[in-house]
């Protein structure tokens, strides 16, 4: 079964705007992964936030996690129309292998 | 560096054919996956190899899907025979070897093989 769960499940924003996108999940991990996917492409690995940190900054992306909801976000600032794409956050369960992707978040930005 | 190649990158078949995609990872990874991604929705793990061992085949539809990578580098995932619901495009990422329970590497995917099963 799905472990992570995106929310919203669509976003559309201006170009420039700043755009946030959530992720739950349910067991305990020591990891966990944004991946971006463009259409009709394969994913690509963005951030890996460990459970012990907090937050995590790479380039416009910053991802934060909170080991006691169950839950991260992942904001992308200052959007560009190439930031357009389906954004999935992914985990390991601290006791398996098995790594399990949520159902993503679509991003749209507008030029 | 090349890149985790797959083929073919599209499939049409009628239900209850067969079907096999294939995989090969970049090179010195000795973690194979497959995933199955349904349109809308994230990638599913089907089976997950480290060197030519099954780490974990927990959601593989075993009646109908089978998956083999030998001499740990390719690696072929078959449907026989393919339902409608196999519609889906079926990713193979790579990694570095896990080390241990809860371990994690950066995977590379794939293309993608985009399967319709009329």
């Amino acid at each position: 079964s799905q472990q992570g769960e995106e929310d919203p499940q669509a976003l559309s924003i201006q170009e420039g705007e700043n755009a946030t996108m959530n992720c739950s999940y349910k067991t305990s991990i020591n990891n966990l992964q944004w991946y971006r996917q463009n259409s009709g492409r394969g994913l690509v690995h963005l951030i890996l936030i460990r459970s012990n940190e907090r937050e995590k900054h790479s380039g416009r992306l910053r991802v934060t996690l909170d080991t006691s909801k169950k839950s991260s976000s992942l904001l992308i600032t200052a959007s560009r129309a190439a930031d357009t794409a389906s954004y999935f956050c992914a985990t390991v369960e601290a006791g398996g292998f098995k790594t399990i992707f949520g159902a993503g978040t679509r991003l749209f930005v507008k030029a | 560096e090349a890149g985790v190649a797959q083929s073919p990158r599209y499939k049409i078949i009628e239900k209850r054919q067969s079907v096999a995609f294939w995989c090969n990872p970049i090179s010195g990874h000795a973690t194979l996956y497959w995933y199955q991604q349904i349109l809308g929705q994230g990638p599913k793990l089907l089976i997950q190899f480290q060197n030519n061992g099954v780490v974990d085949d927990s959601q593989l539809p075993k009646d109908r899907f089978s998956a083999e990578r030998l001499k740990g580098v390719d690696s072929t995932l078959k449907i026989q025979p393919a339902k409608l619901e196999d519609s889906a495009v079926y990713l193979c990422a790579s990694s570095l070897p896990l080390r241990g329970l809860g371990s994690y590497n950066e995977q590379f995917f794939g293309p993608g093989t985009r399967l319709t099963v009329l």
